[in-house]
């Protein structure tokens, strides 16, 4: 089955930096998902990818995929403490699974 | 607005009493899923179904099931629940299969403990 690696696990960074969230497929990625979740509630929707190459941006928000790596990244510019959360990746090749997730703070 | 409701929110159980969790879409989505999720673990698929299609995973425990009666509601069964099922239980519906159409919007998920 596929496995979705995530990195780092946790990351605590100062209010406006820039920070970079990983995802690494054991298999070949036909798509990409991410969400986020605040702590002790359901998963939010971010964007999907679904071509090599693809890159997409909400707010401040951006994700790529690189088919050929099997990865994905999630750029987040300038942070906020409404950032915070964690962010979970999610392949569908067959049925959806998930990495285990990043956990971010967000420093004031 | 078009949403994803689960009730209750929090559920508290003795353990091996029966449990039922609610879900309820007003996106008239063809699918439903379950998913168990423990403290910092991924989100597990347990089941879904698609229309009236039940779709069990292969290491789901017996002990859960799940009832689908209309497109808009579908329930989770939990028969004897054991300490090792307490867990944030989220519910999510997408339109159909595959990549667009497959993306899942989730619940605000319940939390159910074991005592």
């Amino acid at each position: 089955s596929q496995e979705l690696e995530q990195s780092p696990q946790s990351l605590i960074v100062q209010e406006g930096k820039n920070l970079t969230i990983n995802c690494t497929s054991s298999k070949t990625l036909y798509g990409l998902y991410w969400y986020k979740q605040k702590y002790g509630e359901g998963l939010i929707f971010l964007m999907m990818l679904q071509k090599g190459g693809e890159e997409k941006s909400h707010e401040k928000i951006t994700a790529k995929l690189d088919e050929k790596k099997q990865q994905s990244s999630l750029h987040i510019t300038a942070s906020q403490p409404s950032h915070a959360g964690i962010y979970l990746c999610g392949a569908a090749n067959n049925d959806m699974r998930f990495g285990a997730g990043t956990r971010l703070t967000v420093k004031p | 607005d078009a949403m994803v409701i689960q009730n209750p929110r929090y559920q508290v159980t003795q353990f091996g009493k029966p449990v039922t969790l609610s879900c309820s879409q007003t996106l008239n989505h063809n699918v439903m899923y379950w998913y168990q999720q423990k403290s910092s673990q991924a989100p597990k698929l347990l089941f879904h179904y698609y229309d009236k299609d039940f779709n069990n995973e292969a290491d789901t425990p017996d002990n859960f099931q799940s009832r689908r009666p209309n497109t808009s509601f579908c329930f989770l069964d939990i028969r004897s629940p054991g300490l090792g099922d307490a867990a944030m239980y989220l519910c999510a519906t997408s339109r159909d299969k595959g990549l667009a159409d497959g993306t899942q919007y989730f619940g605000p998920g319940t939390r159910l403990t074991v005592l």
